[in-house]
């Protein structure tokens, strides 16, 4: 039982280039989601989803958008980098529509120059 | 959602009980109280969770006044390990239209020394 898994660890952009963001849970959770974490700061939710084929955006979901095709798997992508992106990305889940328990992810650390 | 403010910072030595307060002035009635831990690097981890009075568990105690417009997250006999930032997360309750109403704020950094 991995858990919650993101990929890639690590990745370096140019402005403007595009990247998507793997999440995958092999806990059979239902809500799926992510946050970005800047330096220093508390996480902010970008999008989240409830269910396979649904999703909402969060609290600071401009420039990146996410689809949730199979259950196990929630994608983030970023269209067209910017340097205001570079933070560190954290996927999680959790069973109920609250985090009793969220399931977080190793990260992903994002650089764009 | 429910505005939450905690200390920036606390320190702490080995041994010693440690309690973190977090202020929710605006509570609604259905809203949760959940508080996280996150060590460098890695992403939070579940603490606790409770809705009023006392819950514990293996690893904290949560304690809840009866107006809930505060909560206390109580560590005891912290070691260096458990320095970390803490995070007090309130208006999570188990309803599907809560999904996605989660704010961490910037949490307590507490320090361990030896």
């Amino acid at each position: 039982n991995a858990g919650v898994t993101q990929t890639p660890k690590f990745r370096v952009l140019k402005t403007g280039q595009s990247m998507t963001l793997l999440c995958a849970q092999d806990m059979n959770h239902e809500y799926m989601y992510w946050y970005r974490q800047d330096p220093g700061m508390g996480l902010r939710l970008i999008h989240y989803s409830v269910g396979e084929g649904t999703t909402a955006k969060g609290e600071v979901p401009d420039g990146y958008n996410v689809s949730r095709l199979k259950k196990q798997n929630f994608l983030l992508g970023l269209e067209s980098a910017a340097p205001s992106q570079t933070s560190v990305y954290f996927c999680a889940s959790t069973f109920q529509g609250s985090p009793y328990e969220q399931y977080f992810g190793p990260g992903t650390r994002l650089t764009v120059t | 959602l429910a505005k939450t403010t905690q200390p920036i910072s606390m320190d702490s030595y080995e041994g010693q009980e440690v309690n973190i307060t977090c202020s929710h002035n605006n509570i609604a009635t259905n809203d949760y109280i959940t508080w996280y831990q996150q060590f460098p690097s890695q992403g939070p981890r579940f603490i606790i969770q409770g809705y009023k009075t006392k819950v514990t568990n293996e690893v904290a105690s949560l304690f809840i006044p009866a107006d809930r417009k505060s909560s206390t997250l109580s560590l005891p006999r912290v070691s260096l390990s458990d320095t970390a930032v803490y995070y007090c997360l309130v208006g999570l309750g188990p309803f599907r239209t809560n999904a996605g109403k989660s704010t961490f704020g910037d949490g307590t950094t507490l320090t361990v020394k030896p």
